[in-house]
C-alpha cells in the first residue's frame, strides 16, 4: 500500500524550532518529488516547500524562506522539514504530499498525502 | 507570485450538477489540479491533466480549462461530495512556487 506517515509535531513555544518527518511506503521514493504543505486551523491549504528527486531542486514558499529546511534521505524512505524560528502563525496540520512534476508538459499534482502532524506555537 | 482565486462557497441540489471555478494568470500555462478535503481529513487528489481522475475517483467528476478559468464539474452530485475543494498549479511567474486557491465549499442539499 502505498502510504505517506508524519510526525514530529508538537507544542512549541514562539521562536522555538522542531523536525518533522515523513516516512513513505508501497512505492520506489527516490524516484518521486515531494512536498510540504501546511494548514491552519479553519483556513485552506498552503503549499511550503518543494524538493525534487535526488535533492537537486529545492523551493519555498516566501512566508517560510529562510526559516524552514526540507532535506529527504532516499536510503531511509524519509523527508524532513526542519523550522526554525516559529511564530503563531505557523500552527497548522503539516502534511507531506508526493508530486509528479512534469513542467515540459504543463504537469504539477500531489497525487498521494499523509494524514498530518499537528504543530501548535503557544507560549 | 500569482494568485488562484475561488469562490468561498457553493450549494446543489442533490442529484443536480455544480460546477465550481478556479481563475488564476498560471493557468493559461499549467493545468489545474483539483483535491477534495472533508472535514479532518487529508486532501485526495480527484482531477490532474487535462481531465484525468485517479483510480477510484467517481467519473461524476470532471475537469476543463479556458484561457485564466478552470472548473471542476460534479454531475449528479451525491451526499459524501459535501467537502472542501481546492485547485492548485505552479506559479508561472519563473521562480517555481506552488499555490493553491483558498477553496470552495460545497454543500450538497
Amino acid at each position: 500500500e502505498v502510504q505517506l506517515v508524519e510526525s514530529g509535531g508538537d507544542l512549541v513555544q514562539p521562536g522555538g524550532s522542531l523536525r518533522l518527518s515523513c516516512a513513505a511506503s508501497g512505492f520506489t521514493f527516490s524516484s518521486y518529488s515531494m512536498n510540504w504543505v501546511r494548514q491552519a486551523p479553519g483556513k485552506g491549504l498552503e503549499w511550503v516547500s518543494y524538493i525534487g528527486t535526488s535533492s537537486t531542486t529545492i523551493y519555498y514558499a516566501d512566508s517560510v524562506k529562510g526559516r524552514f529546511t526540507i532535506s529527504r534521505d532516499d536510503a531511509k524512505n524519509s523527508l524532513f522539514l526542519q523550522v526554525h524560528s516559529l511564530t503563531a502563525e505557523d500552527t497548522a496540520v503539516y502534511y507531506c504530499a508526493r508530486s509528479t512534476d512534469l513542467s515540459e508538459y504543463h504537469y504539477f499534482y500531489m497525487d498521494v498525502w499523509g494524514k498530518g502532524t499537528t504543530v501548535t506555537v503557544s507560549s | 507570485s500569482s494568485e488562484l482565486t475561488q469562490d468561498p462557497a457553493v450549494s446543489v441540489a442533490l442529484g443536480q450538477t455544480v460546477r465550481i471555478t478556479c481563475q488564476g494568470d498560471s493557468l493559461r500555462s499549467y493545468y489545474t489540479t483539483w483535491y477534495q478535503q472533508k472535514p479532518g481529513q487529508a486532501p485526495v487528489l480527484v482531477i490532474y491533466g487535462k481531465n484525468n481522475r485517479p483510480s477510484g475517483i467517481p467519473d461524476r467528476f470532471s475537469g476543463s480549462s479556458s484561457g485564466n478559468t478552470a472548473s471542476l464539474t460534479i454531475t449528479g452530485a451525491q451526499a459524501e461530495d459535501e467537502a472542501d475543494y481546492y485547485c492548485n498549479s505552479r506559479d508561472n511567474s519563473g521562480n517555481h512556487l506552488v499555490i493553491f486557491g483558498g477553496g470552495t465549499k460545497v454543500t450538497v442539499l
